[in-house]
């Protein structure tokens, strides 16, 4: 299994402005992956987030808006950038687990209101 | 694009069996799982299964797989308080470096007294 913390778990933003997410994981991952969670769809996937390499964004989701860093094994940040109120949501990080399974293990969450 | 589809709600009583539902078009799914995401908190695995098996029971949890239909359900017997969270239904083609899950919108469920 794996614990991850994540940082902050809530926060009120101004609209123009951007704030960072924290991922910090108990073990060392090699795949980290960012979800975003809006109230009645789909988890989705916004990007994956790969030690010593560029991250890999899904379609709709692009670095200017959403850059990641991932210095090492154990820690990611997600940047949400030039926020609009279309940016409020729960923003989520995973790992997946080294079992055969497929297991995903996810973070509380990080609930961003931008006003 | 693959889509999963399921109810946005779901209201059974407390002690009743509640029976969550999630079709998927992936023909070449080989993974499914239900996660349960409590108030608050992240999703965490409940349950899953491969596309080789049409059933799995542990405990309270019945997970159905009709792949002809492409239909799954999770089944709660004896529904508690405790069980009240939105359940994520998700599958996969992948588990190498390709891995992702297709996700539905997730279905909450609530208990009534």
């Amino acid at each position: 299994s794996a614990v991850i913390s994540q940082k902050p778990s809530r926060d009120i933003c101004q609209r123009g402005t951007s704030l960072t997410i924290q991922c910090q994981v108990d073990s060392q991952v090699t795949m980290m992956f960012w979800y975003r969670q809006q109230p009645g769809q789909s988890l989705t996937l916004i990007a994956t987030a790969n030690q010593g390499s560029e991250a890999t964004y899904e379609s709709g989701f692009v670095i200017d808006k959403f850059p990641i860093s991932r210095p090492n094994l154990t820690f990611s940040t997600l940047t949400v950038s030039n926020m609009s109120p279309e940016d409020s949501s729960i923003y989520l990080c995973s790992v997946k687990g080294g079992d055969d399974t497929g297991e995903l293990f996810f973070g509380e969450g990080s609930r961003l209101t931008v006003l | 694009g693959e889509d999963v589809e399921q109810s946005l709600f779901l209201s059974v009583r407390e002690g009743d069996s509640s029976v969550i539902n999630c079709t998927y078009t992936d023909s070449s799914s080989t993974y499914l799982y239900w996660y349960k995401q409590e108030p608050g908190a992240g999703l965490q695995l409940l349950t899953y299964i491969f596309s080789n098996m049409d059933m799995k029971q542990d405990q309270r949890l019945t997970v159905l797989l009709n792949k002809k239909d492409k239909h799954l359900s999770l089944r709660i017997a004896d529904t508690q308080t405790g069980d009240s969270a939105i359940y994520f239904c998700a599958e996969t083609s992948h588990m190498d470096s390709n891995y992702q899950l297709i996700w539905g919108a997730g279905t909450k469920l609530i208990i009534k007294p």
